[in-house]
C-alpha cells in the first residue's frame, strides 16, 4: 500500500490568506494525485486532479503542483466557505489511499 | 446531474452482517466503476473498494479483505456492498462513489450522501 503523508494536520488562517497544504507519497505517483474538500456533515467533493487539473466548477483560487513524491494544494485570497477539511488521494495504484486530512480553521 | 444515493445504514450487533446499497442516476451507470469508503466519527476518510463497470474487477483494502461482498445490476443502475463479520470499529459512514471509465485506478468525481452504520450491541 501507498503511504500518503499529509502535512500539517491543522492549519489556522484568516480570510484573505494564501496557504498551502503539502502531501508527501511513500513511493513516486507521477502525477496521480487528486485532492477533495469535505465540510463537516457533507460527502467529500473533488477539487484537483492529476495533481494539478482543476475540477470543472471550481474556484481558481485552488490549484495544484508536484509530481513524484511531493505535491501542494494552495489557496490563493481565502474564503469564508473554504474553511473546511482537506484531503490528497493516490490512484497510481490499488488500494487507493488517502492522506489524514488538514482541517482548516478561521485564526 | 450525477445522483449516487446510499441505503441500508442502521444500528446492528457486532458479528452480524449488513448490506448497503448503492442508486445512481444522471449518468451511464454501466460505464463507470464505483468505489465505496468509510470515515469513521471524527477520522478522516479510508477507500474500501471498487467495482469494475461491468462487475468483473474488483479490490479491495487490506483493512477489510475477506469481508466485503460487492455486486452491481446495471439494469437497475444499483451496487450492494455486503459487510460481514461486523466490528465496533466497523462504526462509519459509508460512501459509495464514482470512479473511471475503465479498470485503472481513478480519482473519484462525484459522491453520495453517505449513509451511517453503527455497530453496537
Amino acid at each position: 500500500d501507498i503511504q500518503m503523508t499529509q502535512s500539517p494536520s491543522t492549519l489556522s488562517a484568516s480570510v484573505g490568506d494564501r496557504v498551502t497544504i503539502t502531501c508527501r507519497a511513500a513511493q513516486s505517483l507521477s502525477t496521480l494525485l487528486a485532492w477533495y474538500q469535505q465540510k463537516p456533515g457533507k460527502a467529500p467533493s473533488l477539487l484537483i486532479y492529476e495533481a494539478s487539473s482543476l475540477q470543472s466548477g471550481v474556484p481558481s483560487r485552488f490549484s495544484g503542483s508536484g509530481s513524484g513524491t511531493e505535491f501542494t494544494l494552495t489557496i490563493s485570497g481565502l474564503q469564508p466557505d473554504d474553511f473546511a477539511s482537506y484531503y490528497c488521494q493516490q490512484y497510481h495504484s490499488y488500494p487507493l489511499t488517502f492522506g489524514q486530512g488538514t482541517r482548516l480553521e478561521i485564526k | 446531474q450525477v445522483q449516487l444515493v446510499e441505503s441500508g445504514g442502521g444500528v446492528v450487533q457486532p458479528g452480524k452482517s449488513l448490506r448497503l446499497s448503492c442508486t445512481a442516476s444522471g449518468f451511464s451507470f454501466n460505464t463507470y466503476g464505483i468505489h465505496w469508503a468509510r470515515q469513521a466519527p471524527g477520522r478522516g476518510l479510508e477507500w474500501l473498494t471498487i467495482v469494475s463497470y461491468d462487475g468483473r474487477i474488483k479490490y479491495d483494502a487490506d483493512s477489510v479483505t475477506g469481508r466485503l461482498t460487492v455486486s452491481r445490476d446495471n439494469s437497475k443502475n444499483t451496487l450492494h456492498l455486503q459487510i460481514n463479520s461486523l466490528a465496533p470499529e466497523d462504526t462509519a459512514v459509508y460512501y459509495c462513489a464514482r470512479g473511471g471509465q475503465h479498470s485503472l485506478p481513478h480519482f473519484i468525481d462525484s459522491w453520495g450522501q453517505g449513509t451511517l452504520v453503527t455497530v453496537s450491541s
